[in-house]
């Protein structure tokens, strides 16, 4: 089955705990990104990966790391994790836009992290 | 003003009613435009994609207006599993891949 998974899916931790939310496609998708949500905020693009070895930032970078050293993976570090971190977690894939045309985004189940 | 602006509802309908959303973006060159549905709790999932010259699935329609830079849903004869939030996608950067998600809008069907 085509899909996007991560890991864990509820996480408790307390500040500067460091942690890791791993995220993983087997649809062969060159693009992936994680998003925060938060109420009144909508989703928000933290990282984003067009493919191995090359990862951007989005809009809400600050306190988070990524790495795609492999096709299918593109785990979310978070060094220092603070309360401010806490919220719900998307990773996302998608093939590259050809000819301008964007496809199909698919999430994974989501992340929600509390940071005490 | 925000980049992709929806209003958040919620919209309580009774089954059958029809129901439209608009959504308003910022960046005249944007190019690509979606609507997606999030279920309490759930992952986003692609509703519609929006095209030029507007677009039918069943019983949901997808216009867009470049002018006015807005995009709508129409839902005619809404069900009861049409309940969710619709976000409005759009790609504001062309250069890039980034997409800006507007902050959702609520639909509640009632029986």
């Amino acid at each position: 089955e085509a899909q996007v998974t991560q890991n864990p899916r509820y996480l408790i931790t307390v500040t500067g705990k460091k942690l890791t939310v791993t995220c993983s496609q087997n649809m062969n998708h060159e693009y992936m990104s994680w998003y925060r949500q938060d109420p009144g905020l909508g989703l928000r693009q933290i990282y984003y990966s067009m493919n191995v070895e090359v990862t951007d930032k989005g809009d809400v970078p600050e306190g988070y790391k990524v790495s795609r050293k492999e096709k299918r993976n593109f785990p979310l570090i978070l060094e220092s994790p603070s309360p401010n971190q806490t919220s719900l977690y998307f990773c996302a894939s998608r093939t590259q836009r050809r000819g301008g045309v964007y496809n199909e985004q698919f999430f994974g189940p989501g992340t929600r992290l509390t940071v005490l | 003003r925000k980049e992709v602006e929806q209003d958040p509802g919620p919209f309580n309908v009774p089954e059958g009613a029809t129901v439209a959303f608009n959504c308003t973006y910022s960046n005249s060159a944007s190019q690509s435009f979606f609507w997606y549905r999030q279920d309490c709790r759930k992952e986003p999932k692609l509703l519609m994609s929006v095209y030029s010259s507007g677009n039918e699935d069943g019983r949901f329609t997808a216009q867009l207006n470049r002018a006015s830079q807005y995009i709508s849903l129409l839902i005619r004869d809404s069900k009861l599993s049409d309940s969710a939030t619709y976000l409005c996608v759009v790609n504001q950067n062309n250069a890039g891949n980034m997409l800006t998600f507007g902050g959702g809008t609520r639909l509640m069907v009632k029986p």
